[in-house]
């Protein structure tokens, strides 16, 4: 049981708007940074999104990042087949002191 | 460009100690910016951060792991290891090692990893 909760399963077709969720809690969203991983099959995971909404350079403006309260989404529009990855949350808790993950979800672009 | 290799042996017998290391090229690990972490993903299921070190030998660790891990940093070699003590199968898993970039920006914590290593599978098996 992960501590952040997120969808098991997304999909969406390519050119279409698709949304992952990421829930916690008051000691790890709501009071720290949100970031967003993306591991391609068979890949070590990379990073997407820091800082709650910011991309690392590389990253395409397709993927956006936002947080409100103690839930955080990651948006990626345009979808591609190559977006067809697992995506992690992450946060600092500050309860546990330790970083936390969420359980991932995988995207399917049909 | 900063790179992360794993390296280990891929078999371990349960109740044994798990070691593996990480050497860090294209930049030092001394660098006074940047811890240097361990994460593992179990097959078929999600990321677990273990721990991390600075370049100074401070550590911090994943409470529910604690017990069982020891983080060690080599400067002169540009590597930091992982001993993992009394493993299990629950132990199998995929071992990352990554940088760990960490900031406070008013009062609100940030951790994330990047880049990471390709990653080493360690199965628990007699």
């Amino acid at each position: 049981q992960s501590v952040l909760t997120q969808p098991p399963s997304a999909s969406g077709t390519p050119g279409q708007r698709v949304t992952i969720s990421c829930s916690g809690s008051s000691s790890n969203i709501g009071s720290n940074y949100v970031y967003w991983y993306q591991q391609l099959p068979g890949t070590a995971p990379k990073l997407l999104i820091y800082r709650n909404n910011q991309r690392p350079s590389g990253v395409p403006d397709r993927f956006s990042g936002s947080k409100s309260g103690t839930s955080a989404s990651l948006a990626i529009s345009g979808l591609r087949s190559e977006d067809e990855a697992d995506y992690y949350c992450a946060a600092w808790d500050d309860s546990l002191s330790a970083v936390v993950f969420g359980g991932g979800t995988k995207l399917t672009v049909l | 460009q900063l790179q992360l290799q794993e390296s280990g042996p891929g078999l371990v017998k349960p109740s044994e100690t798990l070691s593996l290391t990480c050497t860090v090229s294209g930049g030092s690990i001394s660098s006074s910016s940047y811890y240097w972490g361990w994460i593992r993903q179990p097959p078929g299921k999600g990321l677990e951060w273990i721990g991390s070190i600075y370049y100074s030998g401070s550590t911090y660790y994943n409470p529910s792991l604690k017990s069982r891990v020891t983080i060690s940093v080599d400067t002169s070699k540009n590597q930091f290891s992982l001993k993992l003590s009394s493993v299990t199968a629950a132990d199998t898993a995929v071992y990352y090692c990554a940088r760990h970039i960490w900031v406070v920006v008013a009062a609100t914590r940030g951790d994330w990893f990047d880049p990471w290593g390709q990653g080493t599978l360690v199965t628990v098996s007699s």
